[in-house]
């Protein structure tokens, strides 16, 4: 079935270094792709979005990439930050139904002072 | 703007006990959505509506209940709460958008627990 997939549960960085988080979309019609924070005892916050139709996309100090050939998106946020110790998940739309999305299990990114 | 509102933050109930969870938003979005989410996981649909009057199940839809009376607000009822209804419930709202593409905004969510 259709699914979204982290590869690393869990993700260690030092402060101030560059954090990639990657995660694998097996559904290749899907055109839609959205990365989420969740901090803990909080409900999910929307951090950037791509659409299929492009292969990198930036934000404040985020930056995310789509490699629609492997169906591969990964976020990079540039000089890690304490506060970005969170749960961060993807999530791309369903193409059997309108306006769902389909969201992988989640990777936690640990900051280290 | 409070954006996404969800009542009451935390519940503990005993089985078979009924309630309703309450979600309201304030940005006119025409798309809600019912998420739980359990420990270590992410998250799925539960319910959905795409405008007043219209719902529509998601992955996990059994043992759930919900109304759309208004574009605001969009309540979940539990009818008999079984201990496989812990979870942390979500709720979403989106504006609307060609088969999706527009991100949604989430509540703080509400911790159920089933004794």
């Amino acid at each position: 079935g259709e699914s979204v997939g982290l590869h690393l549960p869990t993700l260690s960085v030092q402060e101030g270094d560059n954090s990639i988080i990657n995660c694998a979309y097996s559904n290749s019609a899907s055109d839609y792709f959205i990365w989420y924070k969740q901090e803990s005892g909080k409900g999910p916050q929307f951090i950037i979005d791509i659409r299929s139709n492009m292969d990198k996309r930036q934000g404040q100090r985020v930056t995310v990439l789509l490699n629609k050939t492997v169906k591969h998106l990964s976020l990079q946020i540039a000089a890690t930050q304490p506060g970005d110790s969170a749960v961060y998940f993807c999530a791309e739309n369903s193409p059997d139904s309108s306006y769902k999305l389909i969201f992988g299990s989640g990777t936690r990114l640990l900051v280290r002072p | 703007n409070a954006g996404v509102t969800q009542t009451p933050k935390f519940r503990i109930l005993k089985i078979g006990q009924s309630m309703t969870l309450q979600c309201t938003q304030d940005m006119n979005h025409n798309y809600m959505y019912w998420y739980r989410q359990d420990p270590g996981m992410g998250l799925k649909l539960i319910y959905y509506s795409v405008g007043a009057g219209i719902t529509d199940k998601g992955e996990v839809p059994n043992g759930y209940n919900v109304s759309r009376s208004t574009t605001e607000d969009f309540p979940l009822r539990l009818e008999l709460a079984a201990p496989s209804q812990t979870s942390v419930y979500f709720c979403a709202s989106s504006s609307s958008g060609r088969r999706g593409n527009q991100p949604q905004h989430f509540g703080d969510g509400t911790r159920l627990s089933i004794l």
